[in-house]
């Protein structure tokens, strides 16, 4: 079964630093891989997927991730932290051949951004 | 843009009460999805629908049921509320609209639940 871990429940930068959310994924194949953030009291809003195109895929607000199948991981980074990236996070996975779209999410990781 | 109403931002309902979220979608999608999300745990799959009065259970499916008698609208029901259903209830839908797209799911707002 796939699986998805993201590593760290919550992390803690200051404004202007690097931002590195970590996931991996177990599968036998590549599966599309997601992010999504979540705003205090909202739902989730797409960030970035990987669909088997460039493993580099670039999503809104500066944040990119890297698909690297040897390490079956799927990272989140951003180069400068701004107060507003404050939110919740999460990495999903979604298998390639799945009836009806569904989405396998991790536990997410809440990042707080200090001035 | 994709558009996913819930119908209520909070509710509090006491024990035992018969519970009703809606969630109506406006792009023409296949399928919807409901979730709870609790601290810790991430989201977990209730119940999904790749179709009209299709239904099939996700992960954590007890104590709850769903209907889907129009393709825009998908409904929730706890049957008897409980204390530990109290939650964050999140609906998506996603679909073959934009093809490749189809693997996206876009979100309502949620909704909070609080069991008295």
């Amino acid at each position: 079964a796939q699986s998805v871990t993201q590593l760290g429940s919550h992390v803690s930068v200051s404004e202007g630093a690097l931002v590195l959310l970590r996931c991996n994924y177990s599968s036998s194949v590549p599966p599309y891989l997601f992010w999504y953030v979540q705003y205090p009291n909202q739902g989730l809003q797409l960030l970035l997927k990987y669909t088997s195109a460039a493993t580099l895929v670039k999503g809104i607000n500066g944040f990119e991730a890297e698909f690297k199948k040897s390490e079956t991981s799927f990272h989140l980074t951003k180069p400068s932290a701004h107060m507003s990236d404050a939110a919740e996070y999460f990495c999903a996975v979604s298998p390639r051949y799945n009836q009806g779209g569904k989405l396998i999410f991790g536990q997410g990781t809440e990042l707080s951004v200090k001035p | 843009d994709v558009k996913v109403t819930q119908s209520s931002r909070y509710l509090v309902k006491r024990t035992g009460e018969k519970v009703f979220l809606e969630c109506v979608q406006d792009m023409d999608h296949e399928n919807m999805f409901w979730y709870r999300q609790d601290p810790g745990l991430g989201l977990r799959l209730i119940y999904f629908s790749y179709d009209v009065k299709m239904k099939e259970k996700g992960d954590i499916p007890e104590g709850y049921s769903v209907s889907r008698e129009k393709k825009e609208r998908f409904s929730l029901i706890l049957e008897s509320a409980s204390t530990n259903q109290t939650s964050m209830y999140l609906c998506a839908s996603s679909g073959l609209a934009g093809g490749r797209a189809k693997n996206i799911q876009y979100f309502g707002a949620g909704t909070r639940l609080s069991v008295l």
